[in-house]
């Protein structure tokens, strides 16, 4: 257990209102990953951060910003919501293992956004 | 780019049958590879991992090769359980990069 939480958990919302999700990690990790699952593309990676103010693109960004002020949040906002933007949404956080030079992620429980 | 191939479709089969999911890559440099799993309603977790050629990862009774002559790393388990149906995604990390490419999953459905 990465300690990492999402809120919230489910949310339905409508066309064209902003959406904020939050990703919120307990340990102080630099890496931060925000996905989408949808089915027939497994995950897609949006945005990712890798300090706090540093962030970059993923392959699937349009209609979406993220923000992270501080290490522990890392948050993803849609601007104006739109149908296509329904899905899950996992956040993920980066770990070196000691000694190797690969990182292991590590998913949040997901948040399962509907946009009516 | 990087990218990861995994077999069309779900997979069902009965208990204590062989499953072999398939996976390929295309990589410009020297990738780590994985298997993920994820279980109805929760995030991926990592199954098992393999940093360099000819390495094999196992956890759970899960096993993969690591066959870089044939860009593979086929996930493997001799005898499934009911409990093992969830979604495997393979996936890989270039060395020094911190992303991650995921190929696009697949059910497996075990029937007692």
């Amino acid at each position: 257990d990465a300690g990492i939480t999402q809120s919230p958990r489910h949310k339905v919302t409508e066309t064209g209102t902003p959406v904020t999700l939050r990703c919120h990690q307990t340990e102080n990790h630099r890496y931060m990953y925000w996905y989408r699952q949808d089915p027939g593309h497994g995950l897609r990676l949006i945005h990712y951060s890798y300090g706090v103010k540093d962030t970059d693109k993923g392959e699937v960004s349009d209609g979406y910003s993220v923000s992270r002020s501080k290490t522990e949040d890392f948050l993803l906002t849609l601007e104006s919501a739109t149908s296509s933007q329904t899905s899950v949404y996992f956040c993920a956080i980066s770990i070196q293992s000691r000694g190797s030079s690969y990182n292991e992620q590590f998913f949040g429980p997901g948040t399962r956004l509907t946009v009516l | 780019g990087d990218s990861v191939t995994q077999m069309e479709g779900p997979v069902t089969l009965s208990e204590e049958a062989f499953l072999t999911i398939n996976c390929t890559y295309t990589a410009t440099g020297y990738p780590s590879l994985f298997w993920y799993v994820q279980y109805p309603g929760e995030g991926l977790q990592l199954l098992l991992k393999a940093t360099k050629a000819d390495d094999k990862g196992s956890n759970k009774g899960f096993e993969a090769t690591y066959r870089k002559e044939t860009t593979s790393f086929h996930l493997e388990k001799g005898s499934v359980q009911v409990s093992d149906s969830a979604v495997y995604f393979c996936a890989l990390s270039e060395r020094g990069n911190n992303r991650l490419a995921f190929g696009k999953g697949n059910q497996v459905v075990v029937i007692p």
